[in-house]
């Protein structure tokens, strides 16, 4: 079955360093891959997405690309805020299927 | 309104009592889903319906749990006889068709915090 694998957290930085989450996954066929975020206190909010091998998504300063080779949708920010700090969730949908399978998430904490 | 609406936010339920949660999509979202998230975890697909066909129910855990849609529109999730290994949260989450939106990305309301006592 699909299934979505991403970093342990809790990841801690300090203000504007680099980041990077990495989420591998396994499919059947070529799924849609997304990343979503989840403040504290708040519902899961879409950050990016990208549908198709090599597409790269990117919100707020985030990037994420597809890499069918690897089978990797790594987020990445290049200097990370207090303000990012939040709960990342990878997640995939199947070619064939409808619902959504996430990465247990990743914590992630900014520093001042 | 704007985005996905559920309620209630929170509920504190004794073992063994039956709880009912509701879900307001999205307006002209026919696709309608369930997930739990326990604490600590993703969220995991529990049911899915377009718009009042409940398509999928793969991820109910038991009998005890209930989905429904009479008119396409609000959903209740409901949950029998309730049990400690319920508590999560319920997270509901609306999208358009898929044939209208290749990836389908879903909108997901803020969830309703279940704690069975």
């Amino acid at each position: 079955g699909n299934s979505v694998t991403q970093m342990e957290g809790p990841v801690t930085l300090s203000e504007e360093a680099f980041l990077t989450i990495n989420c591998t996954y396994t499919a059947t066929g070529y799924p849609s891959l997304f990343w979503y975020v989840q403040y504290p206190g708040e519902g899961l909010q879409l950050l990016l997405k990208a549908t198709k091998a090599d597409d790269k998504g990117s919100n707020k300063g985030f990037e994420a690309t597809y890499r069918k080779e690897t089978t990797s949708f790594h987020l990445e920010k290049g200097s990370v805020q207090v303000s990012d700090s939040a709960v990342y969730f990878c997640a995939l949908r199947g070619p064939y299927g409808q619902n959504f399978v996430f990465g247990p998430g990743t914590r992630l904490s900014v520093l001042p | 309104g704007a985005g996905v609406s559920q309620s209630p936010r929170y509920k504190v339920a004794k073992r063994g009592q039956d709880v009912a949660l509701r879900c307001d999509p999205i307006s002209g979202h026919v696709s309608l889903f369930w997930y739990q998230q326990a604490l600590g975890q993703g969220p995991e697909f529990l049911t899915y319906f377009q718009n009042e066909a409940q398509l999928d129910k793969s991820g109910l855990p038991s009998d005890r749990f209930f989905a429904e849609r009479p008119e396409g529109s609000v959903s209740t999730l409901k949950i029998q006889r309730t049990q400690q290994e319920d508590s999560a949260v319920y997270l509901c989450a609306s999208s358009l068709p898929r044939r209208l939106a290749a990836s389908g990305e879903q909108y997901f309301g803020p969830g309703t915090r279940l704690t069975v006592t």
